[in-house]
């Protein structure tokens, strides 16, 4: 069946440090996906998503690119912030589940030092 | 506008009881999908409603669980004879439409089986 590979964590980096959460999946369809990111206390949020091969998904400073020859879907950030702790999951639906249900990765806690 | 409402936020409960964890979608939102998330893992898909249609229940873990969405809106998941194993944070998120693939979260219930 479908799923998704993120790599473990904690990660730990400093302040403006240089970022990949790397995440790899399996699909017998074409999938979107997604990163979801949970501060602490606080739900699950869609952090971007994309939804075929070679499109980026970007937001507050987050990239990632559909690869479909590599089946990755790596989260980068060229300088991290303070407020950037969170857990990051990756995440996938494929066009072909009914109604759009989402399979996750495990999660990746980022912790970042000043 | 209010986003996915649940409640309770949290709940204590001995084994063998039944429990009811209530979701409010946004309003308007077709599609309703319920996800269990175990302590340090990513959320796991457990069933999904199209308005008030069932349409896929396969990640239920077993007929002790029972979900419902009677009028199309809000949504109970029932546990019945709870076990420890039960155990996790029940997550509902709810999207626009059929196989839109944003889906809105809500904070969850967080579930403790003593």
């Amino acid at each position: 069946g479908d799923s998704v590979t993120q790599m473990e964590g904690p990660v730990t980096l400093s302040e403006e440090a240089f970022l990949t959460i790397n995440c790899t999946y399996t699909a017998t369809g074409y999938p979107s996906l997604f990163w979801y990111v949970q501060y602490p206390g606080e739900g699950l949020q869609l952090l971007l998503k994309a939804t075929k091969a070679d499109d980026k998904g970007s937001n507050k400073g987050f990239e990632a690119t559909y690869r479909k020859e590599t089946t990755s879907f790596h989260l980068e950030k060229g300088s991290v912030q303070v407020s950037d702790s969170a857990v990051y999951f990756c995440a996938l639906s494929d066009h072909g589940n009914q109604g759009g249900k989402l399979i996750f990765g495990q999660g990746t806690e980022l912790s970042v030092k000043p | 506008g209010a986003g996915v409402s649940q409640s309770p936020r949290y709940k204590v409960a001995k084994r063998g009881q039944d429990v009811a964890l209530r979701c409010d979608p946004i309003s308007g939102h077709v599609s309703l999908f319920w996800y269990q998330q175990a302590l340090g893992q990513g959320p796991e898909f457990l069933t999904y409603f199209q308005n008030e249609a069932q349409l896929d229940k396969s990640g239920l873990p077993s007929d002790r669980f029972f979900a419902e969405r009677p009028e199309g809106s809000v949504s109970t998941l029932k546990i019945q004879r709870t076990q420890q194993e039960d155990s996790a944070v029940y997550l509902c998120a709810s999207s626009l439409r059929e196989g839109d693939y944003e889906q809105y979260f809500g904070p969850g219930t967080r579930l403790t089986v003593t």
